[in-house]
């Protein structure tokens, strides 16, 4: 049971350049969640998907750009990382969110702008 | 919009005492209510929800959480704490007109020998 993964696991880039968080879920879950986890903010949104070509912006958005192609892959790309994006982000998928079934996490990408 | 207020960054108790992490959320609909936990480097792990029903929900690892509507609270107990049970736990609410949950900040859980 794979579930659901994310790589890097750890990614150290500068300023500027761009950067592409990938996220892979085996359940088939029509949801799917990016959060960005800050001390003192707990667990922000940033965009999701309900399906497939099917994307919405969360608390925030700027500066990150999403696609899903796949159902099973949320790809979330960093245009041109900034110091203030450095942060732990966490891909999440849920089946039917509107029935209350949670959401299931990865384990995270430690990403650190320099 | 919904939001969810964990009132304290961290809960300390002795190994065996009964566990309170408290929780308070406000949506204007009718809520699903969720608690997380996580460890040091790893994902939020799922324990228990609130849909509807009896007010008591029970969970994983002896879990359990009461939910009351007048004091729009859903605080999370256990019984009896392990120290393993030393992390972080997250509240989240979601409104019953969208799919998106909000997150408490967190509260750091530290169970003493």
């Amino acid at each position: 049971d794979a579930g659901i993964t994310q790589s890097p696991r750890y990614k150290i880039t500068e300023t500027g350049r761009q950067v592409t968080l990938m996220c892979h879920q085996t359940w088939s879950h029509s949801y799917m969640f990016w959060y960005r986890q800050d001390l003192g903010h707990g667990l922000r949104l940033i965009y999701y998907s309900a399906a497939a070509d099917i994307t919405d912006k969360g608390e925030v958005p700027d500066g990150y750009v999403v696609s899903r192609s796949k159902t099973e892959n949320f790809p979330l790309t960093l245009e041109s990382a900034t110091r203030s994006q450095t942060s732990v982000y966490f891909c999440a998928s849920s089946q039917e969110p509107d029935k209350g079934q949670p959401q299931h996490f990865g384990d995270g990408t430690r990403l650190s702008i320099l | 919009a919904q939001s969810v207020a964990q009132p304290e960054d961290q809960v300390n108790v002795a190994e065996g005492n009964p566990l309170t992490v408290k929780c308070t959320y406000s949506v204007s609909g009718n809520p699903y209510l969720f608690w997380y936990v996580q460890y040091p480097n790893r994902g939020l792990q799922f324990l228990l929800k609130y849909i509807t029903g009896d007010n008591l929900v029970k969970g994983s690892y002896g879990f359990e959480a009461e939910f009351n509507k007048s004091q729009t609270s859903f605080h999370l107990k256990k019984p009896s704490a392990l120290v393993s049970d030393s992390a972080l736990y997250f509240c989240a609410v979601r409104d019953s007109g969208n799919n998106r949950l909000a997150f408490g900040k967190g509260n750091q859980v530290v169970v003493i020998p």
